[in-house]
């Protein structure tokens, strides 16, 4: 069974810049999650999907940040004129959906590693 | 407030022996849901164990116990017969309530193992 993955893994840029990522998730999963998380903290959560419509976003998703899950499947996750605040571990994870409310475990990936400089 | 409170930034245990790993939790809601994941450095965050607020029995999933105390709002995680392998960050989570799918993380502990 082939887990949540992320690309890329590491990704350094200069302030202003825009930068995309991609997440795949476990293949049978229709729920798909973004969380952040920076140095000394738990993640975060930003967004997330069932199928393709965007359910809820955190406060902390400001109009810079923009995801899409065109086709229910894999989701990218947009940050445009990137500020060295956004620096931090992306993390992506996906869930079966659809179960027993509450058991509705969610399997993350490695993350994408952003720097901003 | 905090919804998740782990006051143990970092825990040490020798090889073998058991260790607790403390967590409080915050919420009005009846139906909430707790999780635990281990963050190796590596970065990927990796499920352990849940138990529900309905749940009347402690969860357990292999060497990962859940001591559930509904009235005290804590949900310790207890790793039996530690391993080099468990030196890891450990965060405790919460999904509340209907109606939100998200998690709400804690700061996390770093148990170390040391043989």
């Amino acid at each position: 069974d082939t887990g949540v993955s992320q690309n890329p893994r590491h990704k350094i840029t200069k302030r202003g810049q825009n930068v995309t990522f991609r997440c795949d998730p476990i293949s049978e999963h229709n729920r798909l999650y973004w969380y952040r998380q920076t140095l000394g903290q738990g993640p975060e959560f930003l967004t997330y999907f069932q199928n393709e419509a965007q359910l809820e976003k955190s406060r902390l998703l400001s109009d810079r940040f923009s995801a899409e899950r065109p086709k229910g499947s894999f989701s990218t996750l947009e940050i445009q004129r990137t500020e060295q605040g956004d620096s931090a571990m992306y993390l992506c994870a996906s869930s079966l959906g659809g179960t027993v409310w509450g058991q509705d475990t969610q399997y993350f990936g490695p993350g994408t590693r952003l720097t901003v400089l | 407030a905090q919804k998740i409170t782990q006051t143990q930034p970092g825990m040490f245990v020798q090889e073998k022996e058991a260790v607790t790993l403390d967590c409080t939790y915050d919420t009005s809601d009846q139906s909430y849901g707790l999780f635990w994941y281990k963050q190796p450095s590596s970065g990927e965050m990796i499920f352990l164990i849940y138990q529900g607020s309905y749940d009347e029995q402690n969860a357990t999933e292999g060497r990962y116990s859940l001591n559930f105390q509904k009235a005290r709002k804590s949900a310790n995680l207890v790793i039996s017969a530690s391993q080099l392998g468990d030196s890891a960050m450990y965060f405790c989570a919460m999904r509340e309530g209907f109606g939100t799918d998200k998690l709400i993380f804690g700061t996390g502990t770093r148990l170390q193992v040391f043989p």
